[in-house]
């Protein structure tokens, strides 16, 4: 059974670099395409990107410039960059599986807040 | 850009059925998932390419989807399934995934 745990800073600073880490679990990273999906507090879901073994990319359009994932073969984990952060981005920070047959969200980890504050 | 819209809340009577619907332009051209999310977890898949379950939910939970609203149904609600519940698609024009806004389920 695949599972997905994220971890990250939980308080990061305005304009400095979010950096979360997903370590994938009871399957390879290769096989599967991952997304990160963010909440912020009391809103609902915003898909950031996807990221496939294969080198292929894609970004929600209102974060490409900031956002960079990208995988760990050696950890097996999956990684989200994002850059000059601000308040907006405080959210819980969810990794997923991406069933690329169906293309929905099919196993999650349980999150990880992250706050911008200074 | 392609927009899902959720009604915020839907009140339902233990017992009852309960609908969820997710609007879109020709949104029956489109797969739609649904998730359920309860307080201080991660969402979870009920419902897949518009009307298929996952090995686990409930034969309760059922959904359609046609034209211009796709609707997810509980039938005899209970209060576990108190949650909020989102709609997905994949626009694949974009090739990106897009969420409704999300409905709270409440149990009278």
């Amino acid at each position: 059974q695949v599972q997905l745990q994220e971890s990250g800073p939980g308080l990061v600073k305005p304009s400095e670099t979010l950096s979360l880490t997903c370590p994938v679990s009871g399957g390879s990273i290769t096989d599967f395409y991952w997304s990160w999906i963010r909440q912020p507090p009391g809103k609902g879901l915003q898909w950031i990107g996807y990221i496939y073994y294969g080198g292929s990319t894609n970004y929600n359009p209102s974060l490409k410039s900031r956002i960079t994932m990208s995988l760990d073969m050696s950890k097996n984990q999956v990684s989200l960059n994002l850059t000059s952060v601000i308040a907006a981005d405080t959210a819980i920070y969810f990794c997923a599986r991406l069933d690329m047959a169906t293309n929905a969200f099919d196993i999650w980890g349980q999150g990880t807040m992250v706050t911008v504050s200074s | 850009s392609y927009v899902l819209t959720q009604p915020p809340s839907v009140s339902v009577a233990p017992e009852k059925t309960a609908k969820i619907t997710c609007g879109g332009d020709r949104i029956g051209m489109h797969i739609v998932h649904w998730y359920q999310q309860k307080p201080g977890q991660a969402p979870v898949l009920v419902v897949y390419d518009n009307s298929d379950r996952p090995s686990g939910i409930p034969e309760r939970f059922s959904a359609s989807n046609s034209r211009d609203t796709a609707t997810l149904t509980i039938r005899r609600v209970e209060a576990g399934d108190e949650a909020d519940y989102y709609c997905q698609i994949w626009d694949g024009s974009s090739d990106q995934g897009l969420f409704g806004g999300g409905t709270k389920l409440t149990v009278l």
